[in-house]
């Protein structure tokens, strides 16, 4: 099972909206709405920021949002900040090996 | 506030057993939907899924490490447990537990602050 596709960075200035894809398969995004994103700052865990596709857990800004179209999966940070300089990760069910992960994505807040 | 944490040698030898346990506090392991996983990030890499358990025992795990990979669950310690066996360079990591949501959602919603795993003679 490979890991979906990311790219491998994205960057914006405060204030401005950038946009993370995630491009799995039939397999996988394509076919279930269980992809969820992770974000992860230096020398920290994982935390959860989007399930099913496009829902927030409780205390993550309305800022952060989620989207799928066809095989592709993504996450929009508005009114980016800095604090929101991260590595971004996405995952989804897969019928084949039941979770995969993306390849991750650096935020730059230039 | 649920709260998981790794326990483990840092150390391991090539060819030994890597072994790690999550304890599991604020909430209890036994309770029902939820399923509890372990995941690893070599150093400067991505996350990548070893496998999780449910705490009735029931156990899957991701096909790539199927062969080396055992997981355990003790409810009455309100634990569980990884063991990867013949350990090489490659499985250097920083492994982290998490509870896993699984069913019509699928998500980790909880982590630990992860244990990095060096394998080295």
């Amino acid at each position: 099972q490979s890991a979906l596709t990311q790219p491998p960075s994205v960057s914006g200035s405060p204030g401005q909206s950038v946009t993370i894809s995630c491009t799995g398969t039939s397999s996988d995004v394509g076919s279930y709405n269980r992809v969820s994103w992770y974000q992860q700052p230096p020398g920290t865990a994982p935390k959860l920021m989007i399930y099913e596709v496009s829902n927030r857990p409780s205390g993550v800004p309305d800022r952060f949002s989620g989207s799928k179209s066809g095989n592709t999966a993504s996450l929009t940070i508005s009114g980016l900040q800095t604090e929101d300089e991260a590595d971004y990760y996405c995952s989804s069910y897969t019928s084949t090996t039941i979770v995969v992960f993306g390849g991750g994505t650096k935020v730059t807040v230039l | 506030q649920l709260q998981l944490q790794e326990s483990g040698p840092g150390l391991v030898k090539p060819s030994e057993t890597l072994s790690l346990t999550c304890t599991v506090s604020g909430g209890s392991i036994s309770t029902p939907t939820y399923y509890w996983g372990w995941i690893r990030q070599p150093p400067g890499k991505g996350l990548e899924w070893i496998g999780g358990i449910y705490y009735s025992g029931s156990t899957y795990y991701n096909p790539s490490l199927k062969s080396r990979v055992t997981m355990s669950a003790d409810t009455s310690k309100n634990q569980f447990s990884l063991q990867l066996n013949s350990v090489t360079a490659a499985d250097t990591a920083v492994y982290y537990c998490a509870r896993h949501r699984r069913g019509s959602s699928q998500n980790f919603d909880y982590w630990g602050q992860g244990t990095l795993v060096t394998v080295s003679s």
